[in-house]
């Protein structure tokens, strides 16, 4: 059974720097591409960003291109996203999901979420 | 940008089927997912590739994609299929409709 675990969210302040990190179980890691989407308080989804499985494609949504990082670790299942000068908008539950694919340039569709980390931007 | 429009809410009786569209510019030549969320819980994944349903979803979730609309469809819809429904397509980025919370009432 495929499984996905974020941590690293919490309370941040304008301006300042925080790394999410998803560890997934129960597939072969590096055969799929990987995706941050969050969803703010009331708000609907919205995609954050992905990655191919061999790390050689990255893709941002405009809103946080310049400041956020993703990458992944296919050694220890991992992916990760850097978030720096982030924003009170920027608020919102981060959930890592798994694409039905390996590359991030045809189609983009995802397959399996996890439960997702809140991420607080408060001065 | 690219936009999808979806209705904010669809309500149904129970064992009746439940339509939920989402509207965007010549969609039928882009592929569409559909995502089952509700609350306290991580999306699910219940139509893929405008058709297609993941393992494990039941066969009265189904969908279609033709011309400018996307359409989601529940038949016999049941009160656990209550929830908020987002339709998603991949454009020059990944798009995500507004969502519609469907009511099982």
């Amino acid at each position: 059974e495929v499984h996905l675990e974020e941590s690293g969210g919490g309370l941040v302040e304008p301006g300042r720097s925080l790394r999410l990190s998803c560890t997934g179980s129960g597939f072969t890691f590096d055969n799929f591409a990987m995706h941050w989407v969050r969803q703010a308080p009331g708000k609907g989804l919205q995609w954050v960003s992905g990655i191919s499985w061999t790390s050689a494609t990255t893709v941002y949504a405009d809103s946080v291109q310049g400041r956020f990082t993703i990458s992944r670790d296919n050694s220890k299942n991992s992916l990760f996203l850097e978030m720096n000068n982030v924003e009170e908008e920027d608020t919102a539950f981060y959930y890592c999901a798994k694409d039905t694919g390996g590359t991030v340039e045809t189609w983009i569709q995802f397959e399996n979420w996890g439960q997702g980390t809140l991420v607080t931007v408060s001065s | 940008s690219y936009d999808l429009t979806q209705p904010p809410s669809v309500s149904v009786s129970p064992g009746q089927t439940a339509s939920i569209t989402c509207s965007g510019d010549n969609l039928g030549e882009k592929y569409i997912s559909w995502y089952q969320h509700k609350p306290g819980q991580s999306p699910v994944m219940v139509i893929y590739q405008d058709t297609k349903r993941p393992s494990g979803i039941p066969e009265r979730f189904s969908g279609s994609n033709s011309a400018n609309t996307a359409t989601l469809t529940i038949s016999g819809t049941q009160a656990l299929d209550e929830g908020d429904y987002y339709c998603q397509a991949l454009d020059t980025t990944v798009v995500f409709g507004g969502g519609t919370r469907l009511t099982v009432l």
